[in-house]
């Protein structure tokens, strides 16, 4: 069955950095775009960034361009979200999540549980 | 950026009744709209995408309907497990983007 666990949560200090993880099974990754997605505490989704299947297109939240990167590794199944100069509003439950093979733009079919990261000094 | 407005924030409905919930997309997206399911620390669950397509597994009492600017997700017969959280979010532009969400709550 599908699967999409994100790794790398945690409490860091603003301006701080971490590296989110999402390890994927139960499909073939390289035929998928993705998406991160956060949720603040008791607020409404975001999407905050996307990586084509192949990783040659990536797209940014404006709150993130500049301070969040995004990258797929498509032979260990992985995706990642490299955050650096970390604020207080970033603070969220961060989702990887699954779009639709062959679309450059679609609904997502899978989520994973959450991660949840929270910056406060 | 398309900006997604939900109406109302919060739908208070009796068991076995209907429930209406509205989507708004600032300007057109088609029919490139999906709808999500959310209960307390769980994530999203897709229901409806294409406006109107139930996905897998959902039971047909959800429904989808509109286009260009305007949807709405009908609950035909409320059951328990369906009071939750429900997000619209439409695909046709990046950054995609979500409505801030009804919540539909037991009278």
């Amino acid at each position: 069955q599908v699967q999409l666990v994100e790794s790398g949560g945690g409490l860091v200090k603003p301006g701080g950095s971490l590296r989110l993880s999402c390890a994927a099974s139960g499909f073939t990754f390289s035929d998928y775009y993705m998406s991160w997605i956060r949720q603040a505490p008791g607020k409404g989704l975001e999407w905050v960034s996307y990586i084509s299947s192949s990783g040659s297109t990536i797209y940014y939240a404006d709150s993130v361009k500049g301070r969040f990167t995004i990258s797929r590794d498509n032979a260990k199944n992985s995706l990642y979200l490299q955050m650096n100069s970390l604020r207080a509003e970033d603070t969220a439950v961060y989702y990887c999540a699954r779009g639709v093979a062959g679309y450059s733009s679609s609904w997502y079919e899978e989520w994973g549980q959450g991660t949840l990261v929270t910056v406060s000094s | 950026e398309i900006v997604m407005t939900q109406s109302p924030a919060t739908l208070s409905v009796s068991p076995g009744e209907r429930a209406t919930l509205s989507c708004r997309a600032s300007q057109s997206v088609s029919s490139n709209l999906a709808w999500y399911q959310q209960k307390p620390g769980q994530a999203p669950r897709l229901l409806i995408y294409g406006a109107s397509t139930r996905a897998t597994g959902i039971p047909a009492r959800f429904s989808g309907s509109g286009s260009g600017t305007e949807f709405t997700l009908t609950i035909s017969s409320l059951q328990s497990e369906d009071f939750a959280v429900y997000y619209c979010q439409q695909y046709n532009n990046w950054p995609h983007t979500f409505g801030q969400g009804t919540k539909l709550e037991i009278k």
